[in-house]
Parts: structure tokens; C-alpha cells; sequence
């Protein structure tokens, strides 16, 4: 079993829509959380860290849950250029932990 | 910012040969480095953290003689991956932190494609 497993999508949709990540990580060792972005080609960067209590950050909100080691992130009004692979991330033992990536295409 | 390079950006190989990927902290020293190979489609998996003037640890299932990890200063460190296969080709990502940071706290080098022929 994958230590963090997301739907790899893609996901298409059009410029202005509501889309929703989900990550799920299997070791309740975890102990930081993150979303990252990967453009084609390029290294990953991060996005946004990711708190029980729920963060967000403009047009970007990442939930953890605990207890179901879930973590999502939501993105409202779409653009272009958020067209990406984005990555959920964990960290153990110093280490960080990638999940495969969700594609994501924004269409005009 | 933190900036880290690495070079080549890209680079083909025959089958049999050795490559050499460098990854240099520019701004800040980096006393700790990591390694990462990203198949297409796929997650960035880590194959060896160095810690400078040390030998690398490297993850289970990635040989160590066959990808060999130099970090012999606070802002050099160097992947050779010998005598380089087919299987071998992916892109490769080094990132790079200082002491007392935490994990998430690295810094990524733009990578660099290797394409072994």
C-alpha cells in the first residue's frame, strides 16, 4: 500500500468551477502536511501547509483530518494557470513523502 | 529566496556509461541534501539524504554502488549514476536544507532528465 494516495485525475474543468483533492496517508506517524504544486517538467513547489483546523490560503482551502488521515484541498474559481499536477505531502522522520499527484486542467 | 541549481538540465546517455548530475546550493549552505527520481506519471520517490562530509543514507531498494552521492561541501552535491540502463531514465530532483530546519523547509533544484539510449 502507497504511504499517500491520491486519484490521479485529471481532473478537466472549465475556467470559474469549484474543484476538490482528496489525499489519503496510511502512517499515523505523520507529522506535517503540505500541498505542493508541479508544473510539467519542473520541480514541485509548495503551495499551502495543511492544519486540523483548516487553512486557507485566497482561492485555496486545505482540510486534515486526523483521525481518518485525510487531507484535502479545494479550489475555487478555477484559472488558467492553475492548470498542475498538485502533490499532498506528507512528512516522517524528517523525511517528506509524496503522494503520486492529481492533474488538474483548467479549460477557458 | 533560497535558490538551488542543477546541472545538467537534461542529458542523454548511451547504455553502459556513467552520468553525473551536480546540485548546488547558491545562496545558503546546505548541510543537508536530498535526492529524488520521478518516473513519469509517478510520485517523486527519495533515494538518498547526505549530510555534508558524511556518507549518504539511501532509501531500501535504491543500491547504493549504482548510484553513487558525493556532498564533499556546505554547497555541492553529486548524483553518478554508473553504468546507466534504459530503467535508469526519469528526472531527477535534488533539494537541498540547512541545519536546523525542518523537512519541509528544502529547497528544490529544477531537476534534471536523464535519457539513457
Amino acid at each position: 500500500r502507497k504511504e499517500v494516495e491520491q486519484d490521479p485525475g485529471p481532473f478537466n474543468v472549465p475556467e470559474g468551477a469549484t474543484v476538490a483533492f482528496n489525499c489519503t496517508y496510511s502512517n499515523s506517524a505523520s507529522q506535517s502536511f503540505f500541498w505542493y504544486r508541479q508544473d510539467c517538467r519542473k520541480e514541485p513547489k509548495l503551495l499551502m501547509s495543511v492544519y486540523s483546523s483548516g487553512n486557507e490560503d485566497g482561492r485555496f482551502t486545505a482540510q486534515l483530518n486526523r483521525a481518518s488521515q485525510y487531507i484535502s484541498l479545494l479550489i475555487r474559481d478555477s484559472k488558467l494557470s492553475d492548470s498542475a499536477t498538485y502533490l499532498c505531502v506528507v512528512t516522517i522522520g524528517g523525511k517528506l513523502i509524496f503522494g503520486q499527484g492529481t492533474e488538474l486542467s483548467v479549460k477557458p | 529566496g533560497a535558490v538551488v541549481s542543477q546541472h545538467p538540465s537534461w542529458v542523454i546517455c548511451k547504455s553502459g556509461t556513467s552520468v553525473k548530475i551536480e546540485c548546488r546550493s547558491l545562496d545558503f549552505q546546505a548541510t543537508t541534501m536530498f535526492w529524488y527520481r520521478q518516473f513519469p506519471k509517478q510520485s517523486l520517490m527519495l533515494m538518498a539524504t547526505s549530510n555534508e562530509g558524511s556518507k549518504a543514507t539511501y532509501e531500501q531498494g535504491v543500491e547504493k554502488d549504482k548510484f553513487l552521492i558525493n556532498h564533499a561541501s556546505l554547497t555541492l552535491s553529486t548524483l553518478t549514476v554508473t553504468s546507466a540502463h534504459p530503467e535508469d531514465s526519469s528526472f531527477y530532483i535534488c533539494s537541498a536544507k540547512t541545519w536546523g530546519l525542518r523537512a519541509y523547509e528544502q529547497y528544490f533544484g529544477p531537476g534534471t532528465r536523464l535519457t539513457v539510449t
